[in-house]
């Protein structure tokens, strides 16, 4: 799977929208971008995956560039409760690969400021 | 849909005893979990994967007589830690995967177990 790079920290303000990005130059062609979250003390909560197009869901939206070197994760509205860690995963798609695990890096620790 | 349930979600032992743990899917057949280990301030790493019916396969430096894993059911993997020490103490997770769901999202996280050893 391809390695991901994303910024150790982030704030925002809250009602204001997050921007949350990760760099993946490494991609393959066939490989997704997964976005999942954990908030302290929970399991990984899954928020969002593409390939290529924009994707968008009631929780986020996902904008990846034409390249797929990069993409952003966007909150529209933080609220407190987005406080997390924020971890961009790339791997295969859905049923390629048989058992293949989601390998976790370090992700971003954003914190919704009041 | 599509629930990851773990037991116990916290548990304090003394050093040599053996603690279980289980996740469980509670709306629909795992073809796989995944148990994964979270040191504090620290992301999370898979341990090992597991197979109904089957041996699981362990991540390099994880030791398996220490992590016992039996996957019996399409709903239920067990994670046992052996004569479990001070360094063992972590927050467990596991995970569970079912394939051709719709939307392409396979994997559920079960809430975590977090594990003092004394």
């Amino acid at each position: 799977d391809a390695k991901t790079t994303q910024p150790p920290s982030m704030d925002c303000a809250e009602g204001r929208a997050a921007n949350l990005p990760c760099n993946h130059s490494t991609i393959s062609g066939n490989e997704y971008v997964y976005w999942y979250r954990q908030i302290h003390s929970q399991g990984p909560q899954y928020i969002i995956h593409g390939l290529k197009n924009n994707e968008t869901n009631e929780m986020a939206s996902l904008i990846i560039t034409e390249d797929r070197k990069s993409s952003t994760l966007i909150l529209p509205h933080a609220t407190l409760r987005d406080t997390a860690v924020y971890y961009c995963i790339v791997r295969v798609g859905p049923g390629v690969g048989s058992a293949r695990q989601l390998t976790f890096g370090s992700g971003t620790q954003l914190t919704v400021l009041p | 849909g599509a629930v990851v349930s773990q037991h116990p979600s916290r548990v304090i032992c003394k050093s040599g005893t053996s603690v279980k743990i289980e996740c469980r899917s509670l709306d629909f057949q795992a073809t796989t979990m995944f148990w994964y280990r979270q040191f504090p301030k620290q992301s999370l790493m898979l341990m090992a994967t597991s197979n109904e019916g089957s041996k699981a396969t362990y991540e390099q430096g994880v030791e398996k007589d220490k992590f016992l894993i039996n996957h019996a059911s399409l709903t239920l993997s067990t994670l046992t830690v052996t004569s479990a020490h001070p360094e063992d103490s972590s927050f467990y997770i596991c995970s569970a995967r079912v394939v051709g769901l719709a939307g392409g999202r396979e994997q559920f996280f079960g809430p975590g177990t977090r594990l003092t050893v004394l």
